[in-house]
Order: C-alpha cells, then structure tokens, then sequence
C-alpha cells in the first residue's frame, strides 16, 4: 500500500524568509503523480503544486517549489519569501497514473509565519 | 466559474440519526470523490464516482455508509444510525475526469455527532 509521511507537525517561519517542508512515500508505482495542497481554516484544500513522476524536472508555481527525488522517494515543498497568507495546514499526496486517482495524503505540517 | 460546493457548512446530530451530505462539483466534471478528514485518521477517501457509476467505494469505513451521484452531477453522501466516530470533516472533490487531472476540493461540511 502507498504511504505519505510528513515528519514535521508545525513548522515556523519569519515574513519574507525561506521555510522547506518535508514529505516522503512509498510505493512500488514507477508513474504516478505527487501534489502538495494548503488547507487555510477556511477548510478548503487548494492546489499549490503538482509533479509528474515521470518528469525530471522539478515543478516550479511562482514563489513555491519542489525537490522531487524520485530513487529517495523525497518530496519536499520550498516557499521563498515567505507570506502572512501563506499560513496553513499544508499536505503532501500521491495519486497513481491508473484508474481512479484517488489521493493519499500525509498527516499535514501546519506553518506558522511570524511577522 | 463556480467552485464545488458543499451543504450543510455544518451538521450537529444525534447519536443513532442518520444524516446526508451534499456535493455540488464544478460544471462539466465528470469524476467526483469523497473523503474524510478526522483527527484520528488524517485525511481518507471514501469513495469515487466517474459519472453515476462508483468504481471504487473501497474507502467506506461501513456498511452504514453510502454515497449515490445522479445525472452525472450532484453527489448524496449518506449516513446511517450515526456513531460519535463519524464525527469528522467530509470533503467532496471533481475534477474533468479521473485521468491526469487535477481534484479541486469543496470547503466539506463538519459532521459532529453528539
């Protein structure tokens, strides 16, 4: 079965600065996609990035981006200058290619970012 | 457009009730999923619908659970004869189809089950 780990419950970061989330998985799957989604209290998941396993290329969206190192099966999140609105639960996922792409989710890093 | 959407925002009952949960997905979307957010299990789908038809119901903790998706769009998620373990945030998300595409998520109802 595929698991997502996230090891870091909440991290902190000061306004402008850099903070990188963890995130590994495991799975036997050698095409599949990875996401990492932010949750505000709002409640509603919003899409930050996504990353085709198959593309060596990290995924890049704006002041997000990604250290996708698939032999380690690492999938870590870096936000560069850091916003107030950047604060939230955020979760690493895994979806297979095949079928029904249903996630699997991390347990979540909550950020905090300190003015 | 519009987003998904989901009803009640907020659902308080009795132990023993049974309860209903509405997803609206965006226009056009023909796939949809449930899932379940809970303190004590993380995040955990339910159930996945491509068009009427579930493939995949693998994710129903129970048989108290079902879920029922007509013309395509609106998706019931039902609950029998509630357990205080159901309380827990039910997030529903579409997405064009089921294949390569990307799940935009509802903002769920909080289900508390007293």
């Amino acid at each position: 079965a595929q698991t997502v780990t996230q090891s870091q419950p909440e991290m902190s970061v000061q306004e402008a600065e850099t903070v990188t989330l963890s995130c590994t998985y495991d799975t036997s799957e050698s095409d599949y996609y990875l996401f990492w989604y932010k949750q505000p209290p709002s409640r509603q998941m919003i899409l930050v990035i996504r990353q085709e396993a198959y593309k060596q290329q990290n995924a890049t969206e704006n002041r997000f981006s990604v250290n996708f190192q698939k032999a380690a099966k690492s999938f870590s999140l870096k936000i560069s200058d850091s916003q107030l609105g950047d604060a939230a639960m955020y979760f690493c996922a895994y979806a297979i290619i095949q079928g029904a792409q249903k996630l699997v989710f991390g347990q979540g890093t909550r950020l905090t970012i300190n003015p | 457009g519009a987003g998904v959407s989901q009803s009640p925002s907020n659902k308080v009952t009795e132990k023993g009730k049974d309860v209903e949960l509405r997803c609206d997905p965006i226009s056009g979307h023909t796939a949809l999923y449930w899932y379940r957010q809970s303190l004590g299990q993380g995040l955990e789908f339910l159930i996945y619908f491509q068009g009427n038809s579930a493939p995949d119901k693998s994710g129903l903790p129970s048989d108290r659970f079902s879920a029922e998706r007509t013309g395509g769009s609106v998706s019931t998620l039902t609950i029998q004869r509630t357990q205080q373990e159901d309380s827990a945030v039910y997030l529903c998300a579409s997405s064009r189809d089921s294949y390569q595409e990307t799940q935009y998520f509802g903002p769920g109802t909080r289900l508390l089950v007293l």
